[in-house]
């Protein structure tokens, strides 16, 4: 069946450190992929998508590159600020056809000031 | 971007009662909407796809005679805990797809069951 990993657990990260939240998927169908964040309380909000290979997606700082060849769309920041403490989710999915976006287990993210 | 709404925002109900929760897309028509439940710290768990027109798809292992789904029209879906129990208490997000297949998550509603 289709699946999504990602980084597990907690990432804590200080102000000014560079990011990696590696995903990594396994699909029947070709996806779009897109990462979410959540804050608390809050519903999941899309963050960044990239609906085809070689795609690259960006917002505030972020970003994140559809690679076929290796299955994974891992979401960068070169310089994180605290106000980017939230969790995210990887998620591929959303193709013509009814293919359901799945969500991985989610990445929590606390930089420290 | 668009938006998606819930209402309530938040419910707290006694146990045995029903409790409806409708989500909107506001800028947007869905054929398709999706509902999910999240837990303390968890992923989000798809419980159902809501189709506009027809009856909703349930996912594995959930009940669709205590989770009544009706998706009336092109922006309207409702989610129905009927009877509902302690264990029922949770986080409820609806999401709604958009045509270029993007969902867009409404804000949640947290159902409590005394």
């Amino acid at each position: 069946g289709d699946s999504v990993v990602q980084t597990e657990g907690q990432v804590l990260p200080s102000e000014g450190d560079s990011l990696i939240v590696n995903c990594s998927y396994e699909t029947t169908q070709y996806p779009s992929l897109f990462w979410y964040v959540q804050y608390p309380g809050e519903g999941p909000q899309l963050h960044l998508k990239a609906m085809k290979a070689n795609d690259k997606g960006r917002n505030k700082g972020f970003e994140a590159m559809y690679r076929k060849e290796t299955t994974s769309f891992h979401l960068e920041k070169d310089s994180v600020q605290e106000s980017d403490s939230a969790v995210y989710f990887c998620a591929p999915g959303g193709v013509t056809g009814g293919f359901k976006t799945i969500f991985g287990a989610g990445t929590r993210l606390f930089v420290k000031a | 971007g668009a938006v998606v709404s819930q209402h309530p925002s938040r419910v707290i109900c006694k146990s045995g009662t029903s409790v409806k929760i409708e989500c909107r897309s506001l800028d947007f028509q869905a054929t398709t909407m999706f509902w999910y439940r999240q837990f303390p710290k968890q992923s989000l768990m798809l419980m159902a796809t809501s189709n506009e027109g027809s009856k909703a798809t349930y996912e594995q292992g959930v009940e669709k005679d205590k989770f009544l789904i009706n998706h009336a029209s092109l922006t309207l879906s409702t989610l129905t805990v009927t009877s509902a129990h302690p264990e029922d208490s949770s986080f409820y997000i609806c999401s709604a797809r958009s045509m270029s297949d993007t969902q867009y998550f409404g804000p949640g509603t947290r159902l409590t069951v005394l």
